[in-house]
């Protein structure tokens, strides 16, 4: 089985201050991971994803997530928070081919930027 | 190219009545999911599809809920004898890979509402 924690249910930062939103995972095999952001009233966009190689992976809009297996974790980041990063983030973990391949959510975070 | 779409994207229905969802997913996408996302709940599976192989219907609530995709591509949800506890917004998403390490995409979604 599987399972995402995500640290902080709402996270404020400054504009122009680095962003840092947690997430821990348990899996019983390698996991793929993944972020999803969602703004009001969309459905859910892929942010970035691991799967196997290198553990540093950078995705859309600035943000990357490193891969850590000896701390279970795959946590955000930004260097410099946008107004328009304001919105709900979602890591998700499967198994990909060696279980089950639906997505499993943490809660999500939410992220408000402040001028 | 076009995203996952889904119809429609608000239904109001009566307790008890049954509903239909439409999800038509991203073209050559061979893999396909329904999730479903409510405030008490998060995220959660409802089913997946993948190729022609028997559907996992592992996250389906209860035996009012099923689905179908219909020549490999567009699929439908139906929920029968609708309950309040079924509103929620119900989100499909596409995957070009079977181990889903490409990622999931998702559409905006069909927010339901049972009065």
């Amino acid at each position: 089985a599987q399972s995402v924690t995500q640290l902080g249910s709402h996270v404020s930062v400054s504009e122009g201050a680095l962003v840092l939103l947690r997430c821990n995972y348990s899996s019983s095999v390698p996991p793929y991971l993944f972020w999803y952001v969602q703004y009001p009233n969309q459905g859910l966009q892929l942010l970035l994803k691991y799967t196997t190689g290198a553990t540093l992976v950078k995705g859309i809009n600035g943000f990357e997530a490193e891969f850590k297996k000896s701390e279970t974790s795959f946590h955000l980041t930004k260097p410099s928070a946008h107004m328009s990063d304001a919105a709900e983030y979602f890591c998700a973990v499967t198994l990909g081919d060696t279980g089950r391949r639906a997505l499993t959510f943490g809660s999500g975070t939410r992220l408000q930027v402040q001028p | 190219g076009a995203g996952v779409s889904q119809s429609p994207s608000n239904k109001v229905t009566e307790k008890g009545k049954d509903v239909e969802l439409r999800c038509d997913p991203i073209s050559g996408h061979t893999a396909l999911y329904w999730y479903r996302q409510s405030l008490g709940q998060g995220l959660e599976f409802l089913i997946y599809f993948q190729g022609n192989s028997a559907p996992d219907k592992s996250g389906l609530p209860s035996d009012r809920f099923s689905a179908e995709r219909t020549g490999g591509s567009v699929s439908t949800l139906t929920i029968q004898r609708t309950q309040q506890e079924d509103s929620a917004v119900y989100l499909c998403a596409s995957s070009p890979s079977p181990s889903g390490g490409a990622g999931q995409f998702f559409g905006p979604g069909t927010r339901l509402t049972v009065l």
